[in-house]
Protein backbone atom coordinates (compact mmCIF):
# COMPACT_ATOMS: atom_id res chain seq x y z
CA UNK A 1 0.00 0.00 0.00
CA UNK A 2 1.05 3.62 -0.74
CA UNK A 3 1.96 5.80 2.43
CA UNK A 4 4.01 8.37 3.91
CA UNK A 5 6.24 8.32 6.17
CA UNK A 6 8.10 10.99 8.45
CA UNK A 7 11.59 10.58 10.95
CA UNK A 8 11.91 10.69 13.55
CA UNK A 9 9.29 10.65 15.56
CA UNK A 10 10.32 12.31 17.83
CA UNK A 11 13.29 14.47 18.75
CA UNK A 12 14.74 16.74 21.23
CA UNK A 13 17.44 19.00 20.31
CA UNK A 14 19.18 22.48 21.35
CA UNK A 15 18.81 26.16 20.37
CA UNK A 16 21.00 27.24 17.40
CA UNK A 17 21.51 23.52 16.02
CA UNK A 18 20.55 22.67 12.42
CA UNK A 19 17.99 20.06 12.05
CA UNK A 20 15.86 18.25 9.29
CA UNK A 21 12.97 15.93 9.35
CA UNK A 22 12.20 13.72 6.62
CA UNK A 23 9.49 13.29 4.67
CA UNK A 24 8.96 10.14 2.44
CA UNK A 25 5.75 9.46 0.44
CA UNK A 26 4.60 6.51 -2.22
CA UNK A 27 2.02 7.63 -3.62
CA UNK A 28 3.33 9.45 -6.15
CA UNK A 29 2.00 12.70 -6.07
CA UNK A 30 3.52 15.81 -7.21
CA UNK A 31 1.95 17.92 -4.58
CA UNK A 32 3.86 18.30 -0.91
CA UNK A 33 3.11 19.82 2.07
CA UNK A 34 5.24 20.49 5.66
CA UNK A 35 2.90 21.98 8.37
CA UNK A 36 3.37 22.79 11.99
CA UNK A 37 0.33 21.76 14.66
CA UNK A 38 0.18 24.38 17.61
CA UNK A 39 -2.62 24.34 20.05
CA UNK A 40 -5.17 27.08 19.57
CA UNK A 41 -3.89 27.29 15.95
CA UNK A 42 -4.87 24.22 14.22
CA UNK A 43 -2.10 23.30 11.66
CA UNK A 44 -0.31 25.74 9.62
CA UNK A 45 1.25 25.92 6.21
CA UNK A 46 4.92 26.17 6.31
CA UNK A 47 6.23 25.61 3.04
CA UNK A 48 5.04 23.35 0.33
CA UNK A 49 5.83 21.98 -3.53
CA UNK A 50 3.87 21.28 -6.72
CA UNK A 51 6.74 19.39 -8.46
CA UNK A 52 10.34 18.46 -8.27
CA UNK A 53 12.91 21.58 -7.60
CA UNK A 54 9.35 23.69 -7.24
CA UNK A 55 9.34 25.12 -3.97
CA UNK A 56 7.18 27.74 -2.33
CA UNK A 57 6.65 29.70 1.21
CA UNK A 58 3.57 29.48 3.44
CA UNK A 59 1.66 31.17 6.10
CA UNK A 60 4.72 30.69 8.62
CA UNK A 61 7.96 29.71 6.78
CA UNK A 62 10.95 32.09 8.56
CA UNK A 63 13.36 30.00 9.51
CA UNK A 64 12.54 26.70 7.87
CA UNK A 65 13.23 25.66 4.45
CA UNK A 66 12.60 22.54 1.72
CA UNK A 67 14.43 20.92 -0.80
CA UNK A 68 12.73 19.05 -3.76
CA UNK A 69 14.96 16.76 -5.70
CA UNK A 70 13.01 14.18 -6.14
CA UNK A 71 9.20 12.96 -6.19
CA UNK A 72 9.19 11.34 -3.44
CA UNK A 73 10.90 13.06 -0.46
CA UNK A 74 10.57 16.66 0.53
CA UNK A 75 12.71 17.38 3.95
CA UNK A 76 12.55 19.93 6.26
CA UNK A 77 15.13 22.09 7.59
CA UNK A 78 15.49 24.24 10.40
CA UNK A 79 18.48 26.41 10.35
CA UNK A 80 19.00 27.51 13.79
CA UNK A 81 16.77 25.88 15.70
CA UNK A 82 14.62 28.27 18.26
CA UNK A 83 12.25 27.52 21.44
CA UNK A 84 9.60 28.50 19.38
CA UNK A 85 10.08 25.73 17.03
CA UNK A 86 8.86 23.21 19.43
CA UNK A 87 5.69 21.57 17.81
CA UNK A 88 4.38 19.10 16.33
CA UNK A 89 5.27 18.63 12.50
CA UNK A 90 3.00 17.29 9.88
CA UNK A 91 4.18 16.56 6.15
CA UNK A 92 1.17 15.51 3.42
CA UNK A 93 0.92 14.61 0.00
CA UNK A 94 -1.73 15.44 -2.41
CA UNK A 95 -3.39 14.38 -5.96
CA UNK A 96 -5.27 17.46 -6.02
CA UNK A 97 -7.35 20.22 -4.27
CA UNK A 98 -10.51 17.42 -4.25
CA UNK A 99 -8.73 15.05 -3.14
CA UNK A 100 -7.39 16.23 0.64
CA UNK A 101 -3.90 15.03 1.69
CA UNK A 102 -2.66 12.35 3.08
CA UNK A 103 -0.45 13.22 6.28
CA UNK A 104 2.44 11.34 7.82
CA UNK A 105 2.11 9.99 11.57
CA UNK A 106 4.01 13.84 12.61
CA UNK A 107 7.25 14.44 14.04
CA UNK A 108 7.12 15.85 17.62
CA UNK A 109 10.31 18.21 17.94
CA UNK A 110 11.06 19.95 21.06
CA UNK A 111 13.62 22.49 21.06
CA UNK A 112 15.75 23.21 24.35
CA UNK B 1 -6.65 34.74 2.11
CA UNK B 2 -8.78 31.87 3.49
CA UNK B 3 -9.49 31.69 7.15
CA UNK B 4 -11.28 28.46 8.84
CA UNK B 5 -12.77 29.35 11.88
CA UNK B 6 -14.11 26.48 14.69
CA UNK B 7 -15.44 28.52 17.74
CA UNK B 8 -15.67 25.11 20.21
CA UNK B 9 -12.41 24.36 22.01
CA UNK B 10 -14.01 21.45 23.56
CA UNK B 11 -17.31 19.16 22.99
CA UNK B 12 -18.28 16.55 24.76
CA UNK B 13 -21.27 13.91 24.49
CA UNK B 14 -22.89 10.33 25.63
CA UNK B 15 -22.04 7.39 23.46
CA UNK B 16 -25.09 6.98 21.54
CA UNK B 17 -25.96 10.40 21.30
CA UNK B 18 -25.86 12.83 18.47
CA UNK B 19 -23.65 15.31 18.48
CA UNK B 20 -22.46 18.69 16.07
CA UNK B 21 -19.17 20.21 15.49
CA UNK B 22 -19.40 24.17 13.86
CA UNK B 23 -17.30 25.04 11.29
CA UNK B 24 -17.17 28.78 9.57
CA UNK B 25 -15.56 30.04 6.79
CA UNK B 26 -14.25 33.14 4.41
CA UNK B 27 -12.75 32.47 1.23
CA UNK B 28 -12.88 34.82 -1.90
CA UNK B 29 -12.60 31.70 -4.71
CA UNK B 30 -15.70 30.22 -6.12
CA UNK B 31 -14.40 26.77 -6.24
CA UNK B 32 -13.07 25.53 -3.15
CA UNK B 33 -13.27 22.09 -0.91
CA UNK B 34 -14.51 21.55 2.65
CA UNK B 35 -13.35 18.33 4.79
CA UNK B 36 -13.63 17.10 8.20
CA UNK B 37 -10.23 15.37 9.38
CA UNK B 38 -10.33 13.37 12.65
CA UNK B 39 -6.95 13.34 14.92
CA UNK B 40 -6.67 10.41 17.76
CA UNK B 41 -4.62 10.53 20.21
CA UNK B 42 -2.28 8.59 17.80
CA UNK B 43 -1.81 12.14 16.20
CA UNK B 44 -2.71 10.25 12.98
CA UNK B 45 -4.35 12.79 10.70
CA UNK B 46 -7.71 10.72 9.53
CA UNK B 47 -10.15 11.97 6.48
CA UNK B 48 -13.52 11.69 7.59
CA UNK B 49 -15.30 13.35 4.99
CA UNK B 50 -15.39 15.99 1.96
CA UNK B 51 -18.01 18.22 0.78
CA UNK B 52 -17.59 20.18 -3.29
CA UNK B 53 -18.50 23.89 -2.91
CA UNK B 54 -20.60 23.36 -6.06
CA UNK B 55 -22.67 20.47 -4.67
CA UNK B 56 -25.76 21.40 -2.95
CA UNK B 57 -26.30 17.89 -1.39
CA UNK B 58 -24.71 17.45 2.37
CA UNK B 59 -21.87 14.75 2.22
CA UNK B 60 -22.81 11.77 4.57
CA UNK B 61 -19.99 9.12 5.34
CA UNK B 62 -21.57 6.43 7.56
CA UNK B 63 -22.78 8.30 10.70
CA UNK B 64 -20.80 11.25 9.87
CA UNK B 65 -22.71 13.81 8.07
CA UNK B 66 -22.52 17.55 7.00
CA UNK B 67 -24.50 20.49 6.86
CA UNK B 68 -23.39 22.66 4.18
CA UNK B 69 -24.59 25.85 4.35
CA UNK B 70 -22.51 27.86 1.39
CA UNK B 71 -24.03 31.66 1.46
CA UNK B 72 -23.69 31.31 5.25
CA UNK B 73 -20.14 29.73 4.62
CA UNK B 74 -20.81 27.30 7.24
CA UNK B 75 -19.41 23.76 7.63
CA UNK B 76 -20.84 21.51 10.57
CA UNK B 77 -20.18 17.69 11.43
CA UNK B 78 -23.21 16.00 12.52
CA UNK B 79 -21.62 12.33 14.47
CA UNK B 80 -24.68 10.30 14.94
CA UNK B 81 -24.48 7.44 17.47
CA UNK B 82 -21.53 9.09 18.78
CA UNK B 83 -19.17 5.68 20.14
CA UNK B 84 -16.09 5.78 22.28
CA UNK B 85 -13.70 5.33 19.47
CA UNK B 86 -14.68 9.11 18.13
CA UNK B 87 -13.35 10.64 21.04
CA UNK B 88 -10.28 12.92 19.07
CA UNK B 89 -9.57 16.33 17.75
CA UNK B 90 -11.23 17.34 15.27
CA UNK B 91 -10.47 19.78 12.22
CA UNK B 92 -12.36 21.61 9.46
CA UNK B 93 -9.95 22.53 7.15
CA UNK B 94 -10.38 24.39 3.70
CA UNK B 95 -8.62 23.58 0.15
CA UNK B 96 -9.39 26.11 -2.60
CA UNK B 97 -9.53 24.73 -6.03
CA UNK B 98 -8.00 25.38 -9.58
CA UNK B 99 -3.96 25.81 -8.67
CA UNK B 100 -3.73 25.77 -5.29
CA UNK B 101 -2.73 21.49 -5.76
CA UNK B 102 -4.29 20.10 -1.82
CA UNK B 103 -3.05 23.15 -0.41
CA UNK B 104 -5.46 22.99 3.09
CA UNK B 105 -6.35 26.17 5.75
CA UNK B 106 -7.18 24.61 8.67
CA UNK B 107 -9.61 25.52 12.09
CA UNK B 108 -8.07 25.56 15.49
CA UNK B 109 -10.08 22.26 16.51
CA UNK B 110 -12.36 21.25 18.54
CA UNK B 111 -11.27 18.63 20.80
CA UNK B 112 -14.47 15.57 21.20
CA UNK B 113 -14.93 13.65 24.15
CA UNK B 114 -16.90 10.77 24.70
CA UNK B 115 -18.58 9.61 27.76
CA UNK B 116 -19.98 5.54 28.22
Amino acid sequence: DAEITQSPRHKITETGRQVTLACHQTWNHNNMFWYRQDLGHGLRLIHYSYGVQDTNKGEVSDGYSVSRSNTEDLPLTLESAASSQTSVYFCASSEGSAHGAFFGQGTRLTVV
Amino acid sequence: AQTVTQSQPEMSVQEAETVTLSCTYDTSESDYYLFWYKQPPSRQMILVIRQEAYKQQNATENRFSVNFQKAAKSFSLKISDSQLGDAAMYFCALGAGGTSYGKLTFGQGTILTVHP
